[in-house]
């Protein structure tokens, strides 16, 4: 069974400044997706990035990017220029990409909390 | 654009009663995932569907009952409940079985009493 581990319980950040949260997993698998969520006060879960496991440039969506690390089983997250609205609870999350018995079911970390202080 | 909607959004409910969730996914998307987060918690897989047949099962306790119907909504059917079981249940939905990206609900937020 696939696990991921989030050893950041809770991080912060000055607005404007960079923040890396970080996300190891492990698997036997090698066709995977990793991905970063979002979940603000509202719970609402949102797709912050993915990742394709065989691909070896690393994801970027505008003030994010993921440092993917596919040996190491790492997985982190930047969030430059970090904003008031960045802050919420982030789950790394896996996906296998094998089929079948864990068909789309997403596999997530324990969460790390993000403040941003003004 | 359409989201996944989930209801009812918040419900009170007493031990040993039965509490229904229903969730109906975004237009033309085929498979419905639950999942349940407890307190602090991070969210925990329960069970899938994709065309309307069970994919996949988690850790979904034998007193929960889950199906999807020919419209595609899906509802979580929870009976003798626990104090153990107010979380927040969201739903999930994709397009193209297990391949497709996951859009989430707002979540239903069950508490027992």
């Amino acid at each position: 069974a696939q696990t991921v581990t989030q050893s950041q319980p809770e991080m912060s950040v000055q607005e404007a400044e960079t923040v890396t949260l970080s996300c190891t997993y492990d698997t036997s698998e090698s066709d995977y997706y990793l991905f970063w969520y979002k979940q603000p006060p509202s719970r609402q879960m949102i797709l912050v990035i993915r990742q394709e496991a065989y691909k070896q440039q690393n994801a970027t969506e505008n003030r994010f990017s993921v440092n993917f690390q596919k040996a190491a089983k790492s997985f982190s997250l930047k969030i430059s220029d970090s904003q008031l609205g960045d802050a919420a609870m982030y789950f790394c999350a896996y996906r296998s990409d094998a089929g079948g018995t864990s068909y789309g079911k997403l596999t997530f970390g324990q969460g790390t909390i993000l403040t941003v202080h003004p | 654009a359409a989201g996944v909607i989930q209801s009812p959004r918040h419900l009170i409910k007493e031990k040993r009663e039965t509490a229904t969730l229903k969730c109906y996914p975004i237009p033309r998307h085929d498979t419905v995932y639950w999942y349940q987060q407890g307190p602090g918690q991070d969210p925990q897989f329960l069970i899938s569907f994709y065309e309307k047949m069970q994919s996949d099962k988690g850790s979904i306790p034998d007193r929960f009952s889950a199906q999807q119907f020919s419209d595609y909504h899906s509802e979580l059917n929870m009976s003798s409940l626990e104090l153990g079981d107010s979380a927040l249940y969201f739903c999930a939905s994709s397009a193209g079985g297990w391949t497709g990206e996951l859009f989430f609900g707002e979540g239903s937020r069950l508490t027992v009493l």
